[in-house]
């Protein structure tokens, strides 16, 4: 599988949109691009996956570049309930077998 | 909504004890996986389970097993428990064949375990 590039942590103030890049510059071309986070004491959480288009759903935003080196998550009106540890993964479809989670990144959310 | 329920959210056991971790998903899911994670190691596969009866081991299957008897279960057993088994452990299922780009797993709350 490729390997994810992550900022270890960030901040954003609660109410403003937190935009959490990722690089994945090896990315194949059939590989998708998923996020999960983790908040604390929890086990991780699905939130959204792309292959190439941008994608949106009730949690996020996913912007893809058009050469699909990188990406970013977007989650429009940050609340303190998003601070976690944020994944970005790719791994193609057709592999059912163990996410490999990377060091992600700790958002804090700042009130 | 996906539930994924682990029995216990904190467990203490001793040195030598056997212990069983329990999962189970209400979303008829064809895939189980067992995880451990700790602290600068992220999370690490232990085994998984494609269907009832049949399991793969992942990459830190020593010193576990596990049983899926039923569909819904999938059980971990730590058969002589040690120190550096202290850990969170999650459990994940996803459906098989989820179409394409759909590798998404739907994990439980964790066990929090302490060997002492």
């Amino acid at each position: 599988d490729a390997k994810t590039t992550q900022p270890p942590s960030m901040d954003c103030a609660e109410g403003r949109a937190a935009n959490l890049p990722c690089n994945h510059s090896t990315i194949s071309g059939n590989e998708y691009v998923y996020w999960y986070r983790q908040i604390h004491s929890q086990g991780p959480q699905y939130i959204i996956h792309g292959l190439k288009n941008n994608e949106t759903n009730e949690m996020a935003s996913l912007i893809i570049t058009e050469d699909r080196k990188s990406s970013t998550l977007i989650l429009p009106h940050a609340t303190l309930r998003d601070t976690a540890v944020y994944y970005c993964i790719v791994k193609p479809p057709e592999r059912d077998d163990k996410i490999i989670f990377g060091k992600g990144t700790r958002l804090h959310i700042l009130p | 909504d996906v539930k994924v329920t682990q029995s216990s959210r904190y467990l203490v056991k001793r040195t030598g004890e056997k212990v069983f971790l329990e999962c189970v998903q209400d979303m008829d899911h064809e895939n189980m996986f067992w995880y451990r994670q700790d602290p600068g190691l992220g999370l690490r596969l232990i085994y998984f389970s494609y269907d009832v009866k049949m399991k793969e081991k992942g990459d830190i299957p020593e010193g576990y097993s596990v049983s899926r008897e039923k569909k819904e279960r999938f059980s971990l057993i730590l058969e002589s428990a040690s120190t550096n088994q202290t850990s969170m452990y999650l459990c994940a299922s996803s459906p098989y064949g989820q179409g394409i780009g759909k590798n998404i797993q739907y994990f439980g709350a964790g066990t929090r375990l302490s060997v002492l």
